[in-house]
């Protein structure tokens, strides 16, 4: 059974805390993905890593930067965080393949930043 | 850019049908996803459909594709509460590459 596991389901912190979100999964995907959820937004494109040590900026990456060291585990990093990244964070993986690109997805971290 | 747009809500009867809309503006889209997210979970790839076909059917399930008006749908037969969740209709294209673009999310509840 696939499985992307996020390390945290609730999160609370403080404005100007650094915080990590990790995320791993366990089908030797290539690539991985970090989204923000609000709601009538849909999902945002924050970073992705097509391979180990290798990212790229999404839609809005400005206030976040990501870490892939191992092929497994994909971290977002928020370096000081503020109030307006109070949101729902989904990290997915998928295959590097062409035409269908199925992502699998974590069950999310809730983070409130106050 | 591209952009991709739902209705926010939709409220059926269990039994009846379910139709949820979505419109896209890039034309060179690849594939067009739908996927369920129920709550307190991730999301999970319901179906999908290649831009050179205009219609899918799986089960209860029936993806229907207007590419002249950019226009994607998703039937639901026979509408069950378990079918309650957040949908979002996706796109991939050439141009991005391994990238999908989402449409806001259309919270379906299903009333008894």
């Amino acid at each position: 059974d696939v499985k992307v596991t996020q390390s945290s389901r609730y999160l609370v912190k403080r404005t100007g805390e650094k915080v990590f979100l990790e995320c791993v999964q366990d089908m030797d995907h290539e690539n991985m993905f970090w989204y923000r959820q609000d709601p009538g937004l849909g999902l945002r494109l924050i970073y992705f890593s097509y391979d180990v040590k290798m990212k790229e900026k999404g839609d809005i990456p400005e206030g976040y930067s990501v870490s892939r060291e191992k092929k497994e585990r994909f971290s977002l990093i928020l370096e000081s965080a503020s109030t307006n990244q109070t949101s729902m964070y989904l990290c997915a993986s998928s295959l590097r393949t062409g035409g269908l690109y199925e992502q699998y997805f974590g069950p999310g971290t809730r983070l409130t930043v106050t | 850019g591209e952009d991709v747009e739902q209705s926010l809500f939709l409220s059926v009867r269990e039994g009846d049908s379910s139709v949820i809309n979505c419109t896209y503006t890039d034309s060179s889209s690849t594939y067009l996803y739908w996927y369920k997210q129920e709550p307190g979970a991730g999301l999970q790839l319901l179906t999908y459909i290649f831009s050179n076909m205009d219609m899918k059917q799986d089960q209860r399930l029936t993806v229907l594709l207007n590419k002249k008006d950019k226009h994607l749908s998703l039937r639901i037969a026979d509408t069950q509460t378990g079918d309650s969740a957040i949908y979002f209709c996706a796109e991939t294209f050439k141009a991005a590459g391994n990238k999908l673009t989402f449409g806001g999310g259309t919270r379906v509840l299903v009333k008894p």
